[in-house]
């Protein structure tokens, strides 16, 4: 079993819509998470980190349940620059990297 | 700078030769992180530093791969004989702690 999964997508979605995924991860004792974001084989850019409570960065979600062991991502009124592909990444002192879920916002 | 630089942006190698990549972290920063992207697929942990200190070396391919981080230089990552599955684009990351820090643009290594 990975580390860390995810759903590949790709989710294609038009400009305004909302739309979510969820990363799972295998190792019960991990640190803590993170979404980042990846445009076009270009270095990954950290998007947000993941509390326990959940947290909000303007139209972006995050919502951790350890119990379950997933992580979630959801973007509200999704615009053209949300395009990219969303890395989940779990810190288990080395980063464990997920192999991306793709988002396609259409015009 | 407030930038992770890698160096060489590309770099093509015959099967067999040896590839070297640089790695310039932030300053400040004493946690190192290498990866390796195969197109497509997820990023491979390689290895880490605290410092000139190997951190966590558990991704490393020790009969081939070998890195280093020296005081006052670049870290490097070499790869000696290398193989058509090397192909990737290795990233490097550096961060104050233990946390995901800054990556660099990475190196794209190609295999011939």
């Amino acid at each position: 079993r990975k580390e860390v999964e995810q759903d590949p997508g790709p989710f294609n979605v038009p400009e305004g819509a909302t739309v979510a995924f969820n990363c799972t991860y295998s190792n019960s004792a991990s640190q803590s998470f993170f979404w980042y974001r990846q445009d076009c084989r270009k270095e990954p850019k950290l998007l947000m980190s993941v509390y326990s409570s959940g947290n909000e960065d303007g139209r972006f979600t995050a919502q951790l349940n350890r119990a379950s062991q997933y992580i979630s991502l959801l973007i509200r009124d999704s615009k053209l620059s949300d395009s990219a592909t969303y890395l989940c990444v779990v810190n288990d002192y080395k980063l464990s990297f997920g192999a991306g879920t793709t988002v396609t916002v259409r015009a | 700078g407030e930038e992770v630089a890698q160096t060489p942006k590309h770099l093509v190698r015959g099967e067999g030769q040896k590839a070297k990549l640089y790695c310039a972290p932030i300053k400040g920063h004493s946690y190192v992180f290498w990866y390796q992207q195969v197109l497509k697929n997820e990023f491979k942990f390689l290895i880490s530093f605290q410092n000139e200190n190997v951190f966590d070396e558990t991704g490393m391919p020790k009969e081939r791969f070998s890195a280093k981080c020296l005081p006052n230089s670049p870290c490097s990552l070499e790869i000696q004989a290398t193989k058509l599955e090397d192909s990737a684009v290795y990233f490097c990351a550096s961060s104050r702690a233990r946390v995901p820090g800054v990556f660099g643009p990475g190196t794209r290594l190609t295999v011939l």
